[in-house]
């Protein structure tokens, strides 16, 4: 079956505008994750959805990120005013109710921020 | 202290080797242990689960220590296509809630040369 898409797959944006993350999880999957890694850096979890459960925002770096879960498939990552530091691979991962620490991931948005 | 730690290498090893990894964490209420395994620009996959019994699966074996809070990776028979980063990944338990994020090292990186 199709894995977890994200898109775009490469996003170039200047200093301070907002950009928009899309992740399409397996479909069925009730546990959505957003992480990032930035070059030479591990994997940094930024928030994850788990059904119709409060999502757990702990791992935002600042308010200027947000995302939302619409209907409890697709999820849009948002960074507002983007800086430099921002740029980075986001990888957005799903899991099924049955094993939510197998988590599948997608091919990532390279974002970067001139 | 990093909450997964891992040694970054590279390890250069010759087809046919034997060759280990370690890892070890800071937060003792993690209760689910993972390596996954990264290949270069690609995202992240789930190797294999870490018991605290140990598992074997194929040439690759994966030990838990709880006490030493120390996870660790053995592989034989080294091949080519084993080339790639080895993440060190634990799993933090939140409230009483299903579905967590994970906690990523930075990775161990492993060449194979023929």
């Amino acid at each position: 079956g199709a894995g977890v898409s994200q898109s775009p797959s490469n996003k170039v944006t200047e200093k301070g505008k907002d950009v928009e993350l899309r992740c399409d999880p397996i479909s069925g999957h009730t546990a959505l994750y957003w992480y990032r890694q930035s070059l030479g850096q591990g994997l940094e979890f930024l928030i994850y959805f788990q059904g119709n459960s409060a999502p757990d925002k702990s791992g935002l770096p600042s308010d200027r990120f947000s995302a939302e879960r619409t209907g409890g498939s697709v999820s849009t990552l948002t960074i507002q005013r983007t800086q430099q530091e921002d740029s980075a691979v986001y990888l957005c991962a799903s899991s099924s109710i049955s094993n939510l620490y197998e988590q599948y991931f997608g091919p990532g948005t390279r974002l970067t921020v001139t | 202290r990093k909450e997964v730690e891992q040694d970054p290498g590279p390890f250069n090893v010759p087809e046919g080797a034997t060759v280990a990894f370690n890892c070890t964490y800071s937060n003792s209420a993690s209760q689910s242990f993972f390596w996954y395994r990264q290949d270069c620009r690609k995202e992240p996959k789930l190797l294999m689960s870490v018991y605290s019994s140990g598992n074997e699966d194929g040439r690759f074996t994966a030990q838990l220590n709880r006490a030493s809070q120390y996870i660790s990776l053995l592989i034989r028979d080294s091949k080519l296509s084993d080339s790639a980063t080895y993440l060190c990944v634990v799993n933090l338990q939140r409230d009483n809630q299903a579905g967590t994020a994970l906690i990523f090292g930075k990775g161990t990186t492993l060449s194979v040369s023929s």
